[in-house]
């Protein structure tokens, strides 16, 4: 399974955008990114996910370097409730056996 | 239902004993996964099933936990002789085939004291 890297944890500005690193240097050709965020206690929620095209939807962008060995969350205008352990996970094979890992703890700030 | 169900909510047991855990998946989901979240941990996974086939079996801790699913639909996960090490809280998703987002259930929290 390729693996992913995220930063433990990042502080942004309510109202602000926040951009959330996911580095994947070992992502094969077929393999989607996918993004999810887990707020305290509740089961992990599906934000975005995409091949090797820049992704929008309502929650969020997603942008794919080129070589789609990195790629960014986006959230444009962070809110508290934004407040939350975002997961980056590369899908191989069967179904989502890759490990989430520790992902990125985003605080939100006023 | 709306959305994956799973139930207890929370469970308490006595170390040494047996639980089950129940997933009820979104209906026409093919595809159901369980997984386990320790305290502040990333998730783990422990099985997949495809229909009531589990093609994957390879994150199950140890021969003290098992799982099926039938008519393609609910699945039970089951801890036999619970130790305290399986306390966690063990999550069930579902998608409708492999290649698409996965929509996860609440989870049940598991305590063995």
């Amino acid at each position: 399974d390729a693996k992913t890297t995220q930063p433990t944890s990042m502080d942004c500005a309510e109202g602000r955008a926040a951009n959330l690193p996911c580095n994947h240097s070992t992502i094969s050709g077929n393999e989607y990114v996918y993004w999810y965020r887990q707020i305290h206690s509740q089961g992990p929620q599906y934000i975005i996910h995409g091949l090797k095209n820049n992704e929008t939807n309502e929650m969020a962008s997603l942008i794919i370097t080129e070589d789609r060995k990195s790629s960014t969350l986006i959230l444009p205008h962070a809110t508290l409730r934004d407040t939350a352990v975002y997961y980056c996970i590369v899908r191989v094979g069967y179904g989502f056996k890759t490990i989430f890992g520790a992902g990125t703890r985003l605080f939100v700030k006023a | 239902g709306a959305g994956v169900s799973q139930s207890p909510s929370n469970k308490v047991t006595e170390k040494g004993k047996d639980v089950e855990l129940r997933c009820d998946p979104i209906s026409g989901h093919t595809a159901l996964y369980w997984y386990r979240q320790r305290l502040g941990q990333g998730l783990e996974f422990l099985i997949y099933f495809q229909g009531n086939s589990a093609p994957d079996k390879s994150g199950l801790p140890s021969d003290r936990f098992s799982a099926e699913r039938t008519g393609e639909s609910v699945s039970t996960l089951t801890i036999q002789r619970t130790q305290q090490e399986d306390s966690a809280v063990y999550l069930c998703a579902s998608s409708t085939q492999e290649n698409t987002e996965a929509f996860f259930g609440q989870g049940t929290r598991l305590t063995v004291v």
